[in-house]
């Protein structure tokens, strides 16, 4: 079945550093991936989306790339600060199955 | 919360009562996404509207889940009879297959 996998539940780095989460898909070929952030006891915030022929997006401190050969979608932010620790979702396209479970990212000061 | 009204916000009920989770999105665009978070299992889309209408209910677990969209600006979730498996927290979204708007959830406990 068609499945999105987060490789990290939780992911702890120090403020100043580049966070990088992982999403793989297993099964099927999505036409593009979104990230979205949840912070506890609130819905999920659209982040980014990108689309199977675009490499590479960037918004900000955040950058995510898509490779369709390895089937995995890296999540990047650098320069984290504190307000970066929430969880971070990847999702198929909208309107099919399941998001990933998600990676919660703790930034230390 | 994105402009997504969902209500109630929390709610505590027993097993085998009827419970109806409401939404009220900004209307004006073509897709509401209702779907239910658990530790378990995720983020789980229960069942998606295209101008009103439903498109894809497969993530509906049960008969026992239903929902309605009598209009573009308004949305409902009924579960009739509620089990204690079906605590989790409901959101409803809006927008686009490509960026959606979630709303702040509905906490639901099913004793």
């Amino acid at each position: 079945s068609q499945k999105i996998e987060q490789n990290s539940e939780a992911l702890n780095i120090q403020e100043g550093k580049t966070a990088t989460l992982t999403c793989n898909y297993t099964n099927y070929s999505p036409a593009y991936l979104q990230w979205y952030r949840q912070d506890p006891g609130r819905g999920p915030v659209f982040l980014l989306l990108i689309r199977e022929n675009e490499k590479e997006k960037r918004k900000e401190r955040l950058k995510v790339t898509f490779d369709t050969t390895l089937k995995q979608s890296l999540f990047h932010i650098t320069a984290s600060q504190p307000a970066d620790s929430a969880t971070y979702l990847c999702a198929p396209p909208g309107g099919k199955s399941t998001f990933g479970d998600g990676t919660t990212l703790t930034v230390k000061p | 919360d994105a402009g997504v009204i969902q209500s109630p916000r929390h709610e505590v009920t027993e097993m085998g009562q009827e419970v109806t989770l409401r939404c009220k999105p900004i209307s004006g665009h073509n897709s509401l996404f209702w779907y239910r978070q658990t530790m378990m299992r995720g983020l789980e889309l229960l069942i998606y509207f295209n101008n009103n209408v439903p498109i894809d209910d497969s993530g509906m677990p049960e008969d026992r889940f239903s929902a309605k969209m009598p209009n573009a600006s308004f949305s409902t979730l009924k579960i009739q009879p509620s089990e204690p498996r079906d605590s989790a927290v409901y959101f409803c979204a809006w927008g686009t297959y490509n960026e959606q708007f979630f709303g702040p959830g509905t906490r639901l406990t099913v004793l």
